[in-house]
C-alpha cells in the first residue's frame, strides 16, 4: 500500500532532551515536508525537501532540523525541544513525475514538550 | 506571499442537505488546488486534486471547481451524511511550496 509512515504516533518528552520523528514513503516520491499544526493557526511548513540532500526551510524553521539522505526517509529533528514546540507533526510527500502534485500525508505524531 | 481563507470557518447542516465550501487565495499563479479530509487528531485525507488547467474534479458526491483567475474554488457536497462530518481543508501550490486555509468545519446532525 502506498503510504506516509510517521513515527512515534504519540511523544512526551522533557525539555532540551533532543528527539527525532521518523518519516519514511514507498512511493518513490522527491518531494518530501514536514507541516506543525496548530489549533487557531492552521498547517505551517516547517522544512521541505526537492529530492536527496536537497532540503530548504518552510515559514517555521526555528527549533528544528531535517536531513535526507535517501529518498524515502525524511527525519525531523528537535535538537532542545521546549514546550513551544508542543503540536500535530505530519510528514507528507509528493511526485512531480506523476503530473498532478497530489499531496500525500503520514497519520501525524502528537509531540508533548514538558 | 501567497494567502489562502477559507469560509466559513464553521457549518451545522441537517442531514440531506446539499452545501458548498468555500476556498479563496491570493496569487493565481498556482500548480494545483487540493481539498483535503481531516478528522480529530488525525492527518488528512485527500478528496479531491485539480490541475491549474483544469476546471473542475468530481467524486462520488463531491464536486470541486477551481476559477484561478478569480483566485476562488468550492467543494459542493451533495446528500450530506453525519459521516461528513470533520474539517475541510484546501491547499495550493506553487510547486516549491503548499499552501493551506484554516478549514471548515462541519457537522452533519442526523
Amino acid at each position: 500500500e502506498a503510504q506516509v509512515t510517521q513515527n512515534p504516533r504519540y511523544l512526551i518528552t522533557v525539555t532540551g532532551k533532543k528527539l527525532t520523528v521518523t518519516c519514511s514513503q514507498n512511493m518513490n516520491h522527491e518531494y518530501m515536508s514536514w507541516y506543525r499544526q496548530d489549533p487557531g493557526l492552521g498547517l505551517r511548513q516547517i522544512y521541505y525537501s526537492m529530492n536527496v540532500e536537497a532540503t530548504d526551510k518552510g515559514d517555521v524553521p526555528e527549533g528544528y532540523k531535517v536531513s535526507r539522505k535517501e529518498k524515502r526517509n525524511f527525519p525531523l529533528i528537535l535538537e532542545s525541544p521546549s514546550p513551544n514546540q508542543t503540536s500535530l507533526y505530519f510528514c507528507a510527500s509528493f511526485s512531480s513525475r506523476t503530473g498532478d502534485y497530489g499531496y500525500t500525508f503520514g497519520s501525524g505524531t502528537r509531540l508533548t514538550v514538558v | 506571499k501567497q494567502e489562502v481563507t477559507q469560509i466559513p470557518a464553521a457549518l451545522s447542516v441537517p442531514e440531506g442537505e446539499n452545501l458548498v465550501l468555500n476556498c479563496s487565495f491570493t496569487d493565481s499563479a498556482i500548480y494545483n488546488l487540493q481539498w483535503f479530509r481531516q478528522d480529530p487528531g488525525k492527518g488528512l485525507t485527500s478528496l479531491l486534486l485539480i490541475q491549474s488547467s483544469q476546471r473542475e474534479q468530481t467524486s462520488g458526491r463531491l464536486n470541486a471547481s477551481l476559477d484561478k483567475s478569480s483566485g476562488r474554488s468550492t467543494l459542493y457536497i451533495a446528500a450530506s451524511q453525519p459521516g461528513d462530518s470533520a474539517t475541510y481543508l484546501c491547499a495550493v501550490t506553487d510547486f516549491n511550496k503548499f499552501y493551506f486555509g484554516s478549514g471548515t468545519k462541519l457537522n452533519v446532525k442526523p
